[in-house]
Parts: C-alpha cells; structure tokens; sequence
C-alpha cells in the first residue's frame, strides 16, 4: 500500500515558467514533509520541508504547499530553469505512536525544462 | 565533512552469494536508513534504524538484513542474492523530522 504517491511520472515546462509537481498520501500521522531533487548518479538532496501546523513555506523560488484535509502538497518552481531538470521526490514522516519517524517517499516525478 | 559515505558504488554478485553494504555517517545522527531505487517505483525503504541498537523494517525488508554497529554505522546484507534485489541502493540519516542525507548510492547487479 503505498502511502506517498506522485501520480504525474513527468511533467515538461518552459523555462521562465511556473513548475507544479503534487505528491498525495493517506496517512493521516505524517506530520512532516520534504521534497528531494535526484540527479542521475547522484544521492537525492533535500530541497524544502513543511511541518504540518504550516500550510505553506517558501525558500527562494521554491515554495511548498500543504492541504492536510485533502492529504495533498505540491511544490512550485518560480521561475523554472533548465538547470531545474532532474527527478523530484516528495517524502513524509511521522512522530506520533505507530510512525517511528520512518521517511517514506513517492515514485518520484520527472521534470523537464526545455530551454 | 563527508556526511554519508557508502561503500562499495558499484556491485556485481551471482545468484546466491552474499555481500554486505557499508554506510557511515558523520553527522551525529541518531537516524539512519536503507533505501533501494528501481524504475517507476521511487524511493523503498528496506530498513530503518531510529537509534543505536534498534531496527525496523520498512516497505520492502524480505532478503536483507540490517546491523546497526554503533552510532556512525548502519549495514545491510544481503544472505542470498536474487536477480530481483538488482537496484540502486541509498543509505540516508538524518534526525526525526529533519531532512535526510543522502550518500551516492551503490548501483548492484545481480546476474
């Protein structure tokens, strides 16, 4: 049963534009959120976090938004760039009984950004 | 500072030997995590160690196994390797709820 799904496996974007990636997940514990960007042959690295008492933070071009009655966050990239091409991973955490902490992720989305 | 180093990057095995990966970080995390990458399927993970002497098992444990040696530390084996264990695998740690960091990755195949 996957708890964090992605179901866009790529998304294709004008440079300059905006970049919308969503993640959804059906645990109600998860209390913490991440984003992760992976280049080929390299580790994922961290982008931007939300902790569920927020509903939005923003870090630069990046910002996260958190919906936790519809159990959806998404992430935009203003203005994309083609540097911004890699894959995207959202992740969720958990603290409270039952949820350890454990960090799951989704499958991931593919972005493009043509030049 | 090298945050999380996994050793070896890249693994050839045969059906049915065995291998252990090494992860070490140097971030005082109390965290750490094993995850493998296939294709369409993102991120699993396999194990999970909240501290020194615990383990959990994640999405995906059958055919491993984990040993957390002390803090810095955190291996996983593989007893009997299987084609269907041919992955991407990444260590991670972090602290709770707190972004994780990554290592390299060790890409192993197994024929």
């Amino acid at each position: 049963d996957q708890q964090v799904k992605q179901n866009s496996p790529s998304l294709s974007v004008q440079e300059g534009r905006i970049s919308i990636l969503n993640c959804d997940y059906t645990n109600s514990m998860f209390d913490y959120f991440l984003w992760y960007k992976k280049y080929p042959a390299e580790g994922p690295t961290f982008l931007i976090s939300i902790s569920s008492i927020k509903d939005k933070n923003e870090d630069g071009r990046f910002t996260v938004f958190l919906n936790k009655s519809a159990k959806h966050l998404s992430l935009h990239i203003v203005p994309s760039q083609p540097g911004d091409s890699a894959v995207y991973f959202c992740a969720a955490s958990g603290t409270s009984s039952g949820n350890t902490g454990k960090l799951i992720f989704g499958q991931g989305t593919t972005l493009q950004v043509k030049p | 500072n090298a945050g999380v180093t996994q050793t070896p990057k890249f693994q050839v095995l045969k059906t049915g030997q065995s291998m252990t990966l090494q992860c070490a970080q140097d971030m005082n995390h109390n965290s750490m995590y094993w995850y493998r990458q296939d294709p369409g399927m993102g991120l699993r993970l396999i194990y999970y160690s909240a501290s020194e002497g615990t383990t959990d098992k994640g999405e995906v444990p059958n055919g491993y196994n984990v040993s957390r040696l002390n803090k810095r530390e955190f291996s996983l084996r593989l007893e009997s390797a299987a084609p269907s264990q041919t992955s991407v695998y990444f260590c991670a740690s972090s602290e709770v709820n707190t972004e994780a960091f990554f290592g390299q990755g060790t890409r192993l195949t197994v024929v």
